[in-house]
């Protein structure tokens, strides 16, 4: 068990719908990141947050957005579904921003664009 | 080219060893790790390696780095089936954008 969690699990949405993700962090960690796994392929990074503020971002659109609470939970949005969003949306925590820092990854959540 | 790249697949037998390869370009990283991740789930962190090591050995895991070659290695003994996974090398090093490579699947024959 990492102790990172997010729901839901699974998720079937339409093509234009949007969707939000949600990711709790391990205790103890600021730093939230989120990566987009399509099949067969490795995870490619959409967006980092620390401390509330994002704090990098990869190269997906802008209908790809996000949030860090205070307590350093998080939230993934995205606005306008396509059908190739469908893929495993991975949240990882880590101690620290950026660099030379494990992350901790939650299950993922399974999303189908249909 | 890929800042990551290792070997997409890898079959072995119940029993026999499995050497996982992994090559990287960025070389500033304090640690390089390896993930795994079983069908349908979320990465799971397997171990790491100081970058200042060659050897690390855990249980039945060890990896080996040759920084002058810039290359990862991890090898399982006694490979169960429980050991067929998808296998990922990390290397963060400076690149914020934490690029990962198209990861190893592994495949244990009974």
């Amino acid at each position: 068990e990492t102790g990172v969690t997010q729901s839901p699990t699974h998720l079937i949405k339409t093509r234009g719908q949007q969707v939000t993700l949600r990711c709790s962090s391990q205790s103890g960690h600021n730093t939230v990141s989120w990566y987009q796994q399509a099949l067969g392929q490795g995870p490619q990074f959409i967006f980092q947050y620390y401390r509330e503020e994002e704090n990098g971002r990869g190269n997906f659109p802008p209908r790809f957005s996000g949030l860090q609470f205070p307590n350093y939970s998080s939230e993934l949005n995205v606005n306008a579904l396509e059908l190739d969003d469908s893929a495993l949306y991975l949240c990882a925590s880590s101690r620290e921003q950026g660099v030379n820092t494990e992350a901790f990854f939650g299950q993922g959540t399974r999303l189908t664009v249909v | 080219g890929e800042d990551v790249e290792q070997s997409l697949f890898l079959s072995v037998r119940e029993g026999d060893s499995s050497v996982i390869n992994c090559t990287y370009t960025d070389s500033s990283s304090t640690y390089l790790y390896w993930y795994k991740q079983e069908p349908g789930a979320g990465l799971q962190l397997l171990t790491y390696i100081f970058s200042n090591m060659d050897m690390k050995q855990d249980q039945r895991l060890t990896v080996l780095l040759n920084k002058k070659d810039k290359h990862l290695s991890l090898r399982i003994a006694d490979t169960q089936t429980g050991d067929s996974a998808i296998y990922f090398c990390y290397n963060a090093g400076n690149n914020r954008k934490l690029i990962w490579g198209l990861g190893t699947s592994l495949a244990v024959n009974p």
